[in-house]
């Protein structure tokens, strides 16, 4: 069965900075999708980014980018000029054969100002 | 306006009293899941579907039904909730050739 490991229950980045969040998984497939999902206050599940297993280009939405390392099975979270509506739950979570999403614990992060 | 629909929003019941909480897509999705999600635990699938009278369960079906008639829809049946069921539940939909599941706002469940 496939895990999502996310090991970083808590994180804090100031204003304008950087803030890399952490994904392991494990599997034995090798198609298979990644995403990383936001969750503010209100409790929506908001997709923020998703990577193909097979394509070796890290994907890039705006401020948050990936970096996507195949065989590490790792999937991390860059949002660089932190705003304070960054401030969230957030959530990766991995997509195989079946398409049934498996989740992480999620990690509280907090935007100082 | 694309989106999955979720009804209702909250919702207090008592022990034993059977409900539904109904899911609708307006995207012609194949897929469909039921998701729970508590403190601690993170969330859960449920119940998934990967097109019509195709279901499967998920981690946590035990006390929960579904049914897929119609490629809308995917309610959540539980016939006889108890207080462990207490809980945020979620809806998603996508499709496999995009791998992208859409949320719908959440259901907030008490079981006194």
């Amino acid at each position: 069965a496939q895990t999502v490991t996310q090991s970083q229950p808590e994180m804090s980045v100031q204003e304008a900075e950087t803030v890399t969040l952490s994904c392991t998984y494990d599997t034995s497939e090798s198609d298979y999708y990644l995403f990383w999902y936001k969750q503010p206050p209100s409790r929506q599940m908001i997709l923020v980014i998703r990577q193909e297993a097979y394509k070796q280009q890290n994907a890039t939405e705006n401020r948050f980018s990936v970096n996507f390392q195949k065989a590490a099975k790792s999937f991390s979270l860059k949002i660089s000029d932190s705003q304070l509506g960054d401030a969230a739950m957030y959530f990766c979570a991995y997509g195989g054969s079946n398409y049934k999403l498996t989740f992480g614990k999620g990690t509280l992060l907090t935007v100082n100002p | 306006e694309a989106q999955v629909t979720q009804n209702p929003r909250y919702l207090i019941t008592v022990t034993g009293k059977k409900l539904t909480v109904t899911c609708s897509q307006n995207m012609n999705h194949e897929y469909m899941s039921w998701y729970r999600q508590d403190p601690g635990l993170g969330l859960r699938q449920i119940y998934y579907s990967m097109n019509v009278e195709v279901t499967d369960k998920g981690d946590v079906p035990e006390g929960y039904k579904v049914s897929r008639k119609e490629k809308r829809n995917f309610p959540l049946i539980l016939e006889s909730p108890s207080p462990n069921q207490t809980s945020l539940y979620f809806c998603a939909s996508g499709m496999r050739r995009e791998g992208t599941a859409f949320f719908g706002q959440g259901t907030r469940l008490t079981v006194v």
